[in-house]
């Protein structure tokens, strides 16, 4: 198996732009999550689906912020407009539901100048 | 609510040393516990796991016992590489609630040749 894969692996891009990150889980895993990495604040989750729906978005920091799961294998995550505070690693993760474990991707790098 | 506390890093440690670091939960009811790898630029990987009190969870020499009455999940190495530098999470999910991995903020070791 490939593993969970996100795109792009880096990004960098001007205060009030949109940017919209991307996530294929890994075939088979019916729990998707999308988590957010920074020095100051450590992993936090921001939202996670289930069957393709929204479970659990108590995470995402505001408005600016909004995912979608349209079917298995794809999910994104958009942030409009985007600030510099944004700027962390964005990891997507995904499970079996008959198990816990999670799987990571690779994250992406997101700058915001 | 779940919580994870992990020590402080950064641990250093000479390349031969004997590693511990420390970790505690508190949870409704009996979680599962796991550890997670992190190397410089990559996503976690999950290092280890135990799903019931006084389970082992081992891996690549790492180990950890799942200790219900201290509420613990420390882990340990009996002789730590350089390759072992990384940031080690300590994590639960409760079988409850949310399904969502519940992280510890992560401990730093570097090990020196």
């Amino acid at each position: 198996d490939a593993g969970v894969i996100q795109s792009p692996r880096h990004e960098v891009t001007e205060m009030g732009q949109e940017v919209t990150l991307r996530c294929k889980p890994i075939s088979g895993h019916d729990y998707l999550f999308w988590y957010r990495q920074t020095m100051m604040r450590g992993l936090e989750l921001l939202i996670y689906f289930n069957n393709n729906v929204p479970i659990d978005d108590s995470g995402m920091p505001e408005d600016r912020f909004s995912a979608k799961m349209p079917n298995a294998s794809f999910s994104t995550l958009k942030i409009q407009p985007s600030e510099p505070r944004d700027s962390a690693v964005y990891f997507c993760a995904s499970r079996n539901g008959t198990v816990y474990e999670q799987y990571f991707g690779p994250g992406t790098r997101l700058t915001v100048t | 609510g779940n919580s994870v506390t992990q020590m402080e890093g950064p641990v250093t440690l000479s390349e031969e040393a004997f590693l511990t670091i420390n970790c505690t939960y508190t949870a409704t009811g009996y979680p599962s516990l796991f550890w997670y790898v992190q190397y410089p630029g990559e996503g976690l990987q999950l290092l280890l796991k135990a799903t019931k009190a006084d389970d082992k969870g081992s891996n690549k020499g790492f180990e950890a016992t799942y200790r219900k009455e201290t509420t613990s999940f420390h882990l340990e190495k009996g002789s730590v590489q350089v390759s072992d530098s990384a940031v080690y999470f300590c994590a639960l999910s409760a079988y409850t609630g949310r399904r969502a991995l519940t992280f510890g903020s992560g401990t730093r070791l570097q090990v020196q040749p």
